[in-house]
């Protein structure tokens, strides 16, 4: 069954340096894979999503994925971060055989001034 | 963004007593799911339906019916609510299954205390 594993439960950065949230993922097939931001009190907007095409996977507000492979990793960074990039971002992968998304329990992204 | 609008926002409630959850969406996706997000766990599917009156259990499903007699509607239904289902509902859609690539869209939750 698909999985995933989220590294950190919290990440701190400054505004303006990079950001990169770990996320690892566990699937016998060749998975789809999301990252979900969430900020307070609101839903959830996707990100990005990989669905094996292009291995470097390119989102909104300036973020990006890689899924590697070999290492079983699909982390996310950003190369400078800002005070609106602050919330909880979620590593999601599609579950074939139960048709659902599975998420990892999630990074909460603080950002300093 | 996606047109989904969950009802009610905010709800607290007694325990023992039924609690419904109402998504509307005006984007005619075949997919409704019902999820419920808790600290440490993430979001976990309730219930999902790929069509009218087609629906199915997901993997906290116990204490928790659904129903979808319209497209645009899927109905979550709490008979008896207990405190171990205070929660943040989400309600999300798609157009296909999200193995076809497709995206799957959230509401903006809605907040429920038993008490």
């Amino acid at each position: 069954a698909q999985s995933v594993t989220q590294l950190d439960s919290h990440v701190s950065v400054s505004e303006g340096t990079p950001v990169l949230l770990r996320c690892n993922y566990s699937s016998s097939y060749s998975p789809s894979l999301f990252w979900y931001v969430q900020h307070p009190n609101k839903g959830l907007q996707l990100l990005l999503k990989y669905t094996s095409a292009a291995t470097l996977v390119k989102g909104i507000n300036g973020f990006e994925a890689e899924f590697k492979k070999s290492e079983t990793s699909f982390h996310l960074t950003k190369p400078s971060a800002h005070m609106s990039d602050a919330a909880e971002y979620f590593c999601v992968v599609w579950n074939t055989g139960f048709q659902k998304l599975v998420f990892g329990t999630g990074t909460r992204l603080l950002v300093s001034p | 963004d996606a047109g989904i609008t969950q009802s009610p926002r905010h709800k607290v409630t007694e325990t023992g007593t039924p609690v419904t959850l109402r998504c509307h969406q005006t984007e005619n996706h075949r997919y409704m799911y019902w999820y419920r997000q808790d600290p440490g766990h993430g979001l976990r599917l309730i219930h999902y339906s790929y069509g009218v009156k087609d629906t199915d259990k997901g993997e906290v499903s116990d204490g928790y019916s659904v129903s979808r007699s319209k497209t645009e509607d899927f109905l979550l239904t709490l008979e008896s609510a207990t405190s171990s289902q205070t929660s943040v509902y989400f309600c999300a859609i798609s157009e296909s299954g999200a193995n076809s690539g497709n995206t799957i869209y959230f509401g903006e939750g809605s907040w429920l205390t038993v008490v």
